[in-house]
């Protein structure tokens, strides 16, 4: 069991670019998660899957925010026409569904930078 | 929205004092979890406690113990002891059912506890 692992660590780009996110759960979790954690404030809840199905996804900030996870395994989180106020980290989480109260486990987050 | 409540966002202490950690939630859920995470100053958070609510027993585990009390909607975190390995941010977090089945996490500010030596 490697943990959680998130690609790229670290994410430098300007104004309006797209960037892409991925995230890789722990291998026999089915469910997947994706937060937001800015300067001095916990973690905000975006989205999440069981499976390859997004249950949860009115908390995404804007249109501007999706995720995918095709095959039920890795996720990806895009931003698409990046803006300043974007810059933040970006957490991914996994949990088993089986396991009640579903405990999260999460990874090193990609830190964004909206230059 | 149903918040989690960190008020102290500052806490410093010296190596072995003992030290709380307060939290307290809104719900509206009948079932629901509460949990504890730290997070290190290297970033990643890692999962300390998980509490469901019909069950109010306090858990102990080495120098950490937890206080459930739904009469107060509080879930204190107590650590015994302290150590300078201790600093770091707490975050309290709730997770309820809604639509039949599990929602993300509702996390407090978080509480930054520095341990002196």
């Amino acid at each position: 069991d490697t943990g959680v692992s998130q690609n790229p660590r670290h994410k430098i780009t300007k104004r309006g670019q797209n960037v892409t996110f991925r995230c890789d759960p722990i291998s026999e979790h089915n469910r997947l998660y994706w937060y937001r954690q800015t300067l001095g404030q916990g973690p905000e809840f975006l989205t999440y899957f069981q499976n390859e199905a997004q249950l949860e996804k009115s908390r995404l900030l804007s249109d501007r925010f999706s995720a995918e996870r095709p095959k039920g395994s890795f996720s990806t989180l895009e931003i698409q026409r990046t803006e300043q106020g974007d810059s933040a980290m970006y957490l991914c989480a996994s949990s088993f569904s089986e396991t009640s109260g579903n405990e999260q486990y999460f990874g090193p987050g990609t830190r964004l930078t909206v230059t | 929205a149903q918040k989690v409540t960190q008020a102290q966002t500052e806490i410093s202490v010296v190596e072995k004092e003992d030290v709380t950690l307060d939290c307290v939630y809104e719900t509206r859920d009948t079932t629901y979890y509460l949990f504890w995470y730290k997070q290190p100053p290297s970033g990643e958070l890692v999962f300390l406690i998980r509490r469901n609510s019909f069950d109010e027993q306090n858990e102990i585990s080495g120098r950490y113990s937890w206080n459930f009390q739904k009469s107060t909607s509080s879930f204190n975190f107590t650590i015994t002891a302290s150590q300078v390995v201790d600093s770091a941010v707490y975050f309290c977090a709730r997770m309820g059912y809604s639509g039949g089945g599990a929602d993300g996490l509702t996390f407090g500010k978080g509480t930054h506890l520095i341990i002196q030596p």
